[in-house]
């Protein structure tokens, strides 16, 4: 089975900050890496597919990079509402392995 | 729109089976396939398999597969999963959500979770 890291594992921010999260899988995947941003309670919500596709209705400061091991979600300039956690997810081969998870707080 | 509606929270004692459904609704049900997704308290995400919704061919994660069944109704655009031999670990809320294919592609739509509370 593949195996997803995350780091950091948490992070603080104040809004309109510039946020990245990395996310590497222990064998390549191609660009088949997906990333969600789940809010308490709530299910988990696609940002983005195949590494670097938005998916759509999610805005435009989200974006993803990366192919092979290594992987970027970037908020450009982050909001209120981007508050939760962000689960990374390889989508090349079953099991389908989700990263651990970093926490965004707002500060 | 594309909905995804689960059955409501459940209670087992362990040693018991639960099966939870996922009804679909707004697009067609054998486009896509169905995957399991479940989250203990407090954890992160675990993938638990998918179902191809037109053969009915399936694929479970190894930990799971002797214990969890996923199954559907096209005629009701209905899928399940049971899962058996409930242990306190077993304790989570677990989650349908679609693809258009079972590995390469976007899971894009989720349900809204069912919690499954195991305990004596």
């Amino acid at each position: 089975d593949i195996q997803m890291t995350q780091s950091p594992s948490s992070l603080s921010a104040s809004v309109g900050d510039r946020v990245t999260i990395t996310c590497r899988a222990n064998q390549s995947i191609s660009m088949y890496l997906s990333w969600y941003l789940q809010k308490p309670g709530k299910a988990p919500k696609l940002l983005i597919y195949t590494a670097s596709f938005l998916q759509s209705g999610v805005p435009s400061r989200f974006s993803g990079s990366g192919s092979g091991t290594d992987f970027t979600l970037t908020i450009s300039s982050l909001q209120p509402e981007d508050f939760g956690t962000y689960y990374c997810q390889e989508t090349d081969i079953t099991p389908l392995t989700f990263g651990p998870g970093t926490r965004v707080d707002i500060k | 729109q594309v909905q995804l509606v689960q059955s409501g929270a459940e209670v087992r004692k362990p040693g018991a089976s639960v099966k939870v459904s996922c009804k679909a609704s707004g697009y067609s049900f054998t486009d896509y396939y169905m995957h399991w997704v479940r989250q203990a308290p407090g954890q992160g995400l675990e993938w638990m398999g998918w179902i191809n919704p037109t053969s009915g061919d399936t694929t479970y994660a190894h930990n799971l597969q002797d214990r969890v069944a996923v199954t559907r109704d096209a005629s009701i655009s209905t899928a399940y999963m049971e899962l058996r031999s409930l242990r306190s670990d077993d304790t989570a809320v677990y989650y349908c959500v679609r693809s258009v294919a079972p590995s390469r592609g976007r899971l894009d739509y989720w349900g809204q979770g069912t919690l499954v509370s195991v305990s004596s």
